[in-house]
């Protein structure tokens, strides 16, 4: 699986739209990328998936550059509740599959504020 | 969406002692679930990936002898760390997907264990 990078951490205030960027340079053709939302002691959970251009559903955008080197993860008007590390993965679309694991990087710590 | 349920959510057993940890999916099939581990202020790492009616396939460096991982049905997998070690004190975490279909993976929500 392609090897992803991102913000360690990132601060923003509540009602501020905040971008989080993962960089993976090795993407493969048929890859696609998904973004996981983790909550202190709890699993994780699906926020968003993507293959090119942009995708936006009812909690967040994803837009992917046409080299499909990067991807930005949109969340319009954060509050304090979306406090929590978001996870950026990359692999075939056959995640979605039955059998394909996942492999987490670093994730990003993102902190909202009053 | 389909859930997935760990059980339990927490735990402490004394070192030496042997405990496991249930992972269902309640109302989908799931032929094959992963097991995670995540260590505080780490990322989840991936253990073994628990294959119905065979033997789990375990990730580098995790020992099949103490993490053992039994899949008997298509809606259970389980997680027995045996002989567990402070050293062992994680969040366990597993995660499972509907086969055949276009949807994402679900994870349960974890089970914390504490080796006193």
């Amino acid at each position: 699986l392609a090897k992803t990078t991102q913000p360690i951490s990132m601060d923003s205030y509540e009602g501020q739209e905040v971008n989080i960027t993962c960089s993976h340079n090795n993407i493969a053709t048929n890859d696609y990328i998904t973004w996981y939302q983790q909550f202190p002691s709890q699993g994780p959970r699906f926020i968003i998936q993507g293959y090119k251009t942009k995708v936006t559903n009812e909690v967040a955008s994803l837009f992917i550059p046409a080299d499909r080197k990067s991807s930005t993860l949109s969340l319009p008007r954060v509050s304090l509740s979306d406090t929590a590390v978001y996870y950026c993965l990359v692999g075939g679309y056959i995640l979605t599959g039955g059998g394909n694991k996942l492999t987490f990087g670093t994730g990003t710590q993102l902190k909202v504020e009053l | 969406g389909a859930v997935v349920s760990q059980h339990p959510s927490r735990v402490i057993c004394k070192s030496g002692t042997s405990v496991k940890i249930e992972c269902r999916s309640l109302d989908f099939q799931a032929t094959t679930m992963f097991w995670y581990r995540q260590f505080p202020k780490q990322s989840l790492m991936l253990m073994a990936t628990s294959n119905e009616g065979s033997k789990a396939t375990y990730e580098q460096g995790v020992e099949k002898d103490k993490f053992l991982i039994n899949h008997a049905s298509l809606t259970l997998s389980t997680l027995t760390v045996t002989s567990a070690h402070p050293e062992d004190s994680s969040f366990y975490i597993c995660s499972a997907r509907p086969p055949d279909t276009n949807t994402e993976a679900f994870f349960g929500q974890g089970t914390r264990l504490t080796v006193v």
